[in-house]
């Protein structure tokens, strides 16, 4: 157990639809990055939160936001789903940076049919 | 912005064989350089990073990474390989003074052959 905690761990839902994923930070970690990860794109970063602000964007759609909240969890909102946002999306934590490296959750599984 | 190119996509190499995995790395800043392993349906686990100092970095597991500046290169290596190595090996930089996103390489596999 790495101490980063996401749920859930399998999703499948319809296109055109919404899902929330969200990530316990391990305990003390104040960074929290999310990234998609699909076979042909490989680790794509999306965001990244510190202390509750957004801290770094990257590949992230529209159609996706997230937030963290006072207690430091996240929720990564993914809207109006198409087939293509299939993938494994993964939740980091940090407590010194990302430049120490980070801590991964078991990520979520997210199949759109 | 900085990059990762890892060469192989996937690596076969027979048990006890030692092994290096290759990664080059492009950014116009100083870098940390980080290896990951993805075990089959688990996340990602930190092998090793370099921060600075010593540019022979060792890892959990046996693995080991130089960082060659010159070359701009982050090679993983092990001297003997076992059948519980099968996984996926993620090279991964981060930019020194700028954000402190990860970048990822696309992986390579690396498959053990009996």
């Amino acid at each position: 157990d790495s101490g980063v905690t996401q749920t859930p761990k399998h999703l499948i839902t319809a296109t055109g639809q919404r899902v929330t994923l969200r990530c316990s930070p391990r305990s003390g970690d104040l960074s929290v990055y999310w990234y998609q990860q699909s076979l042909d794109q490989g680790l794509q970063f999306l965001i990244q939160y510190y202390n509750g602000e957004e801290r770094a964007k990257g590949n992230i759609l529209e159609r996706f936001s997230a937030q963290q909240f006072p207690d430091l969890h996240s929720e990564l909102n993914l809207s109006s789903l198409e087939l293509g946002d299939s993938a494994l999306y993964f939740c980091a934590s940090s407590s010194k940076g990302g430049n120490y490296g980070y801590t991964f959750g078991s990520g979520t599984r997210l199949t759109v049919v | 912005a900085q990059s990762v190119t890892q060469l192989d996509s996937q690596v076969p190499v027979f048990e006890e064989a030692p092994v290096e995995l290759r990664c080059n790395y492009s950014s116009s800043v100083s870098v940390y350089l980080f290896w990951y392993v993805q075990y089959p349906n688990q996340g990602l686990q930190l092998l090793l990073k370099y921060l600075s100092g010593s540019t022979l970095v060792k890892g959990i597991n046996g693995f080991e990474a130089e960082f060659n500046k010159s070359q701009t290169s982050f090679h993983l290596r092990k001297p003997s390989v076992h059948i519980s190595d099968t996984a996926e090996y993620f090279c991964a930089v981060s930019e020194r003074g700028r954000d402190d996103k990860i970048i990822f390489g696309k992986g390579t596999r690396l498959h053990i052959l009996p």
